[in-house]
């Protein structure tokens, strides 16, 4: 099961912040946090991983709260291409006897509004 | 540089019938997954390759299913006896998985084969 929960569907005007939570209040201290989205009729995209401190890439920023419960996804500036099922996923990290398989829940519907 | 790709991108098939589904994992990645989606359900694992160790096939739903990897690259995913439940989209990923540790094994994603089972 995963061992994560999001909300099912959230809205967000074009150009505005889109901030997706997350809640993992079982994370192991080995366990990352990684996001996907999934566009339509495509295949999951990765977009950005963490341990504990709060990282940014050229997609998205992602802040880990201190006693690592739980994070939030952050598109600066979403536009209509966002519009996709983003997925919070906790994992092991390499060096795991799990085969580091992805275990991928109902994940968040962002839909970006003209 | 080249994505994975899978082939074929379409696949529809009567129930009973075998069929095989490709996938070209990125070149150098070491680790290789099947996952598969059916309609309104979310992503499941199905199987894991790494390197030359045994295949993980915890996610396999049924002896129907089987997949090889040849030469650490190419991987074949068949069903056989085809059930209209195994009607879904059928998605693989590659990473560059490093048993000793470091964070070079974030998974890609190939765009998948739509399968359809009449």
């Amino acid at each position: 099961d995963a061992k994560t929960t999001q909300p099912p569907s959230m809205d967000c005007a074009e150009g505005r912040a889109a901030n997706l939570p997350c809640n993992h209040s079982t994370i192991s201290g080995n366990e990352y946090v990684y996001w996907y989205r999934q566009i339509h009729s495509q295949g999951p995209q990765y977009i950005i991983h963490g341990l504990k401190n709060n990282e940014t890439n050229e997609m998205a920023s992602l802040i880990i709260t201190e006693d690592r419960k739980s994070s939030t996804l952050i598109l600066p500036h979403a536009t209509l291409r966002d519009t996709a099922v983003y997925y919070c996923i906790v994992r092991v990290g390499s060096g795991d006897n799990q085969g580091g398989k992805l275990i991928f829940g109902q994940g968040t519907e962002l839909s970006v509004k003209p | 540089g080249a994505g994975v790709s899978q082939s074929p991108s379409n696949k529809v098939t009567e129930k009973g019938k075998d069929v095989e589904l490709r996938c070209d994992p990125i070149s150098g990645h070491t680790a290789l997954y099947w996952y598969r989606q059916s309609l309104g359900q979310g992503l499941e694992f199905l199987i894991y390759f790494q390197g030359n160790s045994a295949p993980d096939k915890s996610g396999l739903p049924s002896d129907r299913f089987s997949a090889e990897r040849t030469g650490g690259s190419v991987s074949t995913l068949t069903i056989q006896r085809t059930q209209q439940e195994d009607s879904a989209v059928y998605l693989c990923a590659s990473s560059f998985r490093r048993l000793a540790g470091g964070q070079r094994d974030t998974q890609y994603f190939g765009p998948g084969t739509r399968l359809t089972v009449l």
